[in-house]
């Protein structure tokens, strides 16, 4: 069966850069969450999107920004990336925010060097 | 703020006896709560969930209790396989979807 798809899996930047992250969703799936998972550290919920429109918002700087396509995929975007926004980048996609079909993507690496 | 609480970072048992992984959380909103399991380099994958109404939960060899008063939960393995070795996210979510994690807790089968 299909998964949450990823993109990329590994992501090298360095300060001040951008990054862009990008997730597709299981098909059906119109729901998508952003996580941040430091090291150490549990997954922080950055931001959803339901039906291409933000319908939650954590703990998200303000140098970062997100939105979803009519595709249904979702980009991160990060600018003036800082040393600390290195970490491990969840996506998961639901079907209309039913939490028991909440799907993870295997996550992008970002390290800030 | 932590909301959800995963105290112990690791846990190790040897193959065949039970595992038992803790979760402790504040917010008394919570309704329903899930238990993921994630290996190296994958994504979390869904195990078991329990919903409030609820303080027993059993899908084969993985058992979840709740315990509202003590806003505690725990996850019971019986018996435990080396596969079983990952680390195990509580998550708790209230009936807007909002959903919180644990740290985490690493989960050493040993054979």
């Amino acid at each position: 069966a299909a998964g949450v798809i990823q993109s990329p899996r590994h992501l090298i930047k360095e300060k001040r850069e951008t990054a862009t992250l990008k997730c597709y969703p299981i098909p059906r799936h119109d729901t998508v969450y952003w996580y941040q998972q430091g090291p150490g550290q549990d997954p922080q919920f950055l931001i959803s999107f339901y039906e291409k429109m933000q319908s939650d918002k954590g703990s998200i700087p303000d140098r970062f920004s997100a939105q979803q396509f009519s595709d249904y995929h979702s980009e991160l975007n990060m600018s003036s990336l800082e040393l600390g926004d290195s970490a491990l980048y969840f996506c998961a996609s639901s079907f209309r925010g039913q939490v028991d079909s909440y799907t993870f993507g295997s996550g992008t690496r970002l390290t800030v060097v | 703020d932590q909301q959800v609480k995963q105290n112990s970072p690791s846990l190790s048992v040897q193959e065949g006896r039970i595992s038992i992984l803790n979760c402790d959380y504040t917010n008394s909103m919570f309704d329903y709560f899930l238990w993921y399991k994630k290996y190296p380099a994958e994504g979390p994958t869904f195990l078991i969930s329990i919903s409030s109404i609820k303080d027993k939960n059993e899908d084969g060899r993985f058992t979840v209790f709740l315990n509202k008063s003590a806003k505690h939960l725990s996850l019971h393995i019986v018996p435990s396989q080396p596969g079983d070795s990952a680390v195990y996210f509580c998550a708790a979510s209230t009936n807007n979807n909002d959903m919180r994690f644990g740290a985490g807790t690493r989960l050493t089968v040993k054979p």
